[in-house]
């Protein structure tokens, strides 16, 4: 079964540090990774894939298969970052279900 | 361009009532989803349909009932509502997996509270 786990609920910075969210994945095959992100009273939109290797918003993740982990990262956070991220897995096949970690809120410090 | 649209946005039931809540996508999508937002769990699949008049089960389907008559539009019923499925729910749909592994766009939620 595949399972994504999101170790931090609850990941505080202030502005203009580095930011790091977690995610660890289990799949035994070739799995696709996105990151989703919520911003208060939106609905959810999807912030990057890794298949597209691109850098929406100054984020970037990369699939790490040797520690099964795709962690989000931004060298400089701003306030406008602050939302809820969740990390989620496509396992392939001819279901595109997803499965979706449990979420980090992110809170960007003035 | 609406994308996916769900309504309503607020209800609040009694437990043992029923109702259905209806997602609407314009993006000509065949695949569409249901997920249940709680605190602490993230988003869980109830239901998901792969194209008009189909249905399959996902993580939490009990309680749950779905059809997909039309291809543009995927309802969500409750039979006999409980407090335990008080939540936030989100509609989403995608295109077809034959084009790669296509992202999900979702609706902005509906609210449920039983009571």
């Amino acid at each position: 079964a595949q399972r994504v786990t999101q170790p931090e609920k609850l990941l505080s910075v202030f502005k203009g540090a580095p930011v790091e969210l977690k995610c660890n994945y289990s799949y035994s095959g070739s799995p696709e990774l996105f990151w989703y992100v919520q911003y208060s009273r939106q609905r959810l939109q999807l912030l990057l894939r890794h298949i597209s290797r691109e850098s929406i918003k100054g984020f970037t993740a990369d699939l790490n298969k040797g520690e099964t982990s795709f962690h989000l990262k931004k060298p400089f956070a701003q306030e406008e970052d602050s939302a809820m991220y969740y990390c989620a897995l496509h396992s392939g096949g001819s279901n595109y279900k997803l499965t979706f970690g449990k979420g980090t809120l992110l809170t960007v410090n003035p | 361009n609406a994308g996916v649209t769900q309504t309503p946005k607020f209800r609040v039931l009694k437990t043992g009532q029923s109702m259905t809540l209806l997602c609407a996508q314009d993006m000509n999508h065949e695949y569409m989803y249901w997920y249940r937002q709680d605190p602490g769990m993230g988003l869980r699949l109830i239901h998901y349909s792969v194209g008009e008049g189909t249905t399959a089960k996902g993580e939490v389907p009990d309680g749950y009932n779905v059809s997909r008559l039309k291809k543009q539009n995927f309802l969500l019923g409750l039979e006999s509502a409980a407090p335990s499925q008080t939540s936030v729910y989100f509609c989403a749909s995608s295109l077809a997996g034959w084009y790669g592994n296509q992202p999900q766009h979702f609706g902005d939620g509906t609210r449920l509270s039983i009571l």
